[in-house]
């Protein structure tokens, strides 16, 4: 069965540190995998997408194959980085499965 | 401007009265789906499509019905609604399955 898996429901950072949410996925074969956003009362955004390889809001993620991992990180975190944050994967007709989310809060 | 649009926004019923959330999309993305977010479970797909008279089901499709029958559309229905269905529920839709969801403001649902 498909499966993503957030280990972290909370994470706590202080403004300008490092921040690593982390992602491991469970799938048969090759699955797309996101990252999605979701700030305080505002819906879900789609913040990274694995084949992309691009850098959003200074976000990236890496996908491991060997580790089936696709963490997200970001050098120097901002206050404004601070919501919850889902990692899914995908299949090629459209089946989308999310993790349970961690919660980023970074302190001033 | 290109958006998923839900209706209602808030749904307050009693059990058992059959109720439709609309979901329409105006970016002619093939791909739609229902999600429902609840506290501590995050998000899980009730069903999704990949075109028109195409749906299967998520992982919870269980008292849940949708259909297919223009691209734009895609409605949930409840024909008779539980209180364990109270819930945040979110449409999207997506170009392709690579591409990644964009989701709708979502519906709140209480069934009392």
């Amino acid at each position: 069965a498909q499966r993503v898996t957030q280990p972290e429901k909370l994470l706590s950072v202080f403004k300008g540190a490092p921040v690593e949410l982390k992602c491991n996925y469970s799938y048969s074969g090759s699955p797309e995998l996101f990252w999605y956003v979701q700030y305080s009362r505002q819906r879900l955004q789609l913040l990274l997408r694995h084949i992309s390889r691009e850098s959003i809001k200074g976000f990236t993620a890496d996908l491991n194959k060997g580790e089936t991992s696709f963490h997200l990180k970001k050098p120097f975190a901002q206050e404004e980085d601070s919501a919850m944050y889902y990692c899914a994967g995908g299949t090629s007709y459209g089946k989308l499965t999310f993790g349970q989310g961690t919660i980023l809060t970074v302190h001033p | 401007e290109a958006q998923v649009t839900q209706n209602p926004r808030y749904l307050i019923t009693v059990t058992g009265k059959k109720l439709t959330v609309t979901c329409s999309q105006n970016m002619n993305h093939e791909y739609m789906s229902w999600y429902r977010q609840d506290p501590g479970l995050g998000l899980r797909q009730i069903y999704y499509s990949m075109n028109v008279e195409v749906t299967d089901k998520g992982d919870v499709p269980e008292g849940y019905k949708v259909s297919r029958k223009e691209k734009r559309n895609f409605p949930l229905i409840l024909e008779s609604p539980s209180p364990n269905q109270t819930s945040l529920y979110f449409c999207a839709s997506s170009l392709s399955a690579g591409e990644g969801y964009t989701f709708g403001s979502g519906t709140r649902l209480t069934v009392v």
